[in-house]
């Protein structure tokens, strides 16, 4: 069965500082996977995907995910954290059906 | 283009009580999905549904039934509401299957209280 899991419940970075958050997933076939980030009090937007092809994705807002098949990974990054990036932050495969993490939520310090 | 939208933002009832959540989304899109999302467990899928006239369960559909009699709204509806529905609820929809890695996107979301 597919799961994703997100091994960080809260993590706090300095703004300016770099961020990766960790995401691995459990698929038996290559997956489709997603990052979402959800503003408090908002619904979720889609920061970028993979599907196939070249295994590091851009994505809106400065972040970026590479995909590791060996460690099925998918981790999120950003090389400069700003304070408006802290929200919730959700990892998603897609197989049969959407998949989420149980989320990280972000918070930035000045 | 307002996307995927949902009535009401805010609810709370008391136990027992019935209520129905409206979804509508004005992308022509024939998948509708609605979620729950309950701290530390993500998003859980409750039912969806791959075109007008249809449902079917997803992960949580205890509780819960749907119907989709326009393609362009997914009516979620609580017959008898329990305090372990509270929740935020959120609804998606897509153009195509989630197999084929369509993107889902989501309504702001409706927070249920139930006491």
């Amino acid at each position: 069965a597919q799961s994703v899991t997100q091994p960080d419940i809260h993590i706090t970075v300095s703004e300016g500082a770099s961020l990766e958050l960790r995401c691995n997933y459990s698929y038996g076939a290559t997956p489709y996977l997603f990052w979402y980030v959800q503003s408090p009090g908002q619904g979720l937007q889609l920061l970028l995907k993979y599907f196939s092809g070249d295994t590091l994705v851009q994505g809106i807002k400065g972040f970026e995910a590479e995909f590791k098949r060996s460690q099925s990974s998918f981790n999120l990054r950003k090389p400069s954290v700003h304070w408006s990036d802290a929200a919730e932050y959700f990892c998603a495969v897609q197989g049969g059906k959407l998949i989420f993490g149980q989320g990280t939520e972000l918070s930035v310090k000045p | 283009n307002a996307g995927v939208t949902q009535t009401p933002k805010f609810r709370v009832l008391k136990t027992g009580q019935s209520m129905t959540l409206l979804c509508a989304q004005d992308m022509n899109h024939e998948y509708m999905y609605w979620y729950r999302q309950d701290p530390g467990m993500g998003l859980r899928l409750i039912h969806y549904s791959v075109g007008e006239g249809t449902t079917a369960k997803g992960e949580v559909p205890d509780g819960y039934n749907v119907s989709r009699l326009k393609k362009q709204n997914f009516l979620l509806g609580l017959e008898s509401a329990a305090p372990s529905q509270t929740s935020v609820y959120f609804c998606a929809s897509s153009t195509g299957l989630a197999a084929s890695g369509n993107e889902q996107f989501f309504g702001p979301g409706t927070r249920l209280t139930v006491l």
